[in-house]
């Protein structure tokens, strides 16, 4: 079956480095990835995505990683804020159009 | 463009009462995909709906169940709700998950079950 793991369930960075959150997803044909973000009593959302044909992709601030020869994704935030602090989830979608969803990290920013 | 919405934003029910959970989708988005939040299980997937037909359904028992209508809004509905359904719903919508697009989530409805 289907499962997608996040390697740390916390992490707490200071204001102003960068942050590195990942996640391990187990279906190699899975082709592709959602990172999304969900801040207390809000739904999640979209920050980044990658499809399988790319090994990185930039956006403000964040990058994304697929490592397919390990099965390995990760969120970089550069320079976090306090208002990165939330929970961060990465989804993977199978060829059978469904979504998969890491139990997530939620990422404390220390002013 | 207006977001995905979802009323009720929060609900509290007995055990045993039924529920309808509703969602309106970006517009022009035609996927609707239904998940329950819950603090040790995560996001999970419950069912998606395309074009008013059910194209994939979670492993969730046949209390849960949905439908969506010709205008793309969707429901949900709980029939027999027991104290472990008690969680956040979200919704969420894309153009066609069939091509990969990206889905979008509305803010969810808290459903406490007493």
């Amino acid at each position: 079956g289907e499962s997608v793991g996040l390697h740390l369930p916390t992490l707490s960075v200071q204001e102003g480095d960068n942050s590195i959150i990942n996640c391990a997803y187990s279906n190699s044909a899975s082709d592709y990835f959602i990172w999304y973000k969900q801040e207390s009593g809000k739904g999640p959302q979209f920050i980044i995505d990658i499809r399988s044909n790319m090994d990185k992709r930039q956006g403000q601030r964040v990058t994304v990683l697929l490592n397919k020869t390990v099965k390995h994704l990760s969120l970089q935030i550069a320079a976090t804020q306090p208002g990165d602090s939330a929970v961060y989830f990465c989804a993977e979608e199978n060829t059978g159009n469904q979504f998969y969803f890491g139990t997530g990290t939620s990422l404390t920013v220390i002013p | 463009k207006a977001g995905v919405t979802q009323t009720p934003r929060y609900l509290i029910k007995t055990r045993g009462q039924q529920v309808t959970l509703s969602c309106s989708p970006i517009s022009g988005h035609r996927s609707v995909s239904w998940y329950q939040q819950t603090p040790g299980q995560g996001l999970q997937f419950l069912f998606e709906y395309f074009s008013e037909t059910q194209r994939n359904k979670g492993n969730f028992p046949g209390r849960f169940s949905g439908r969506q209508f010709s205008n793309s809004r969707s429901e949900m509905n709980v029939s027999t709700l027991e104290l472990g359904d008690s969680a956040l719903y979200l919704c969420a919508s894309s153009l066609d998950l069939t091509f990969g697009e990206t889905q979008y989530f509305g803010p969810g409805t808290r459903l406490l079950v007493l």
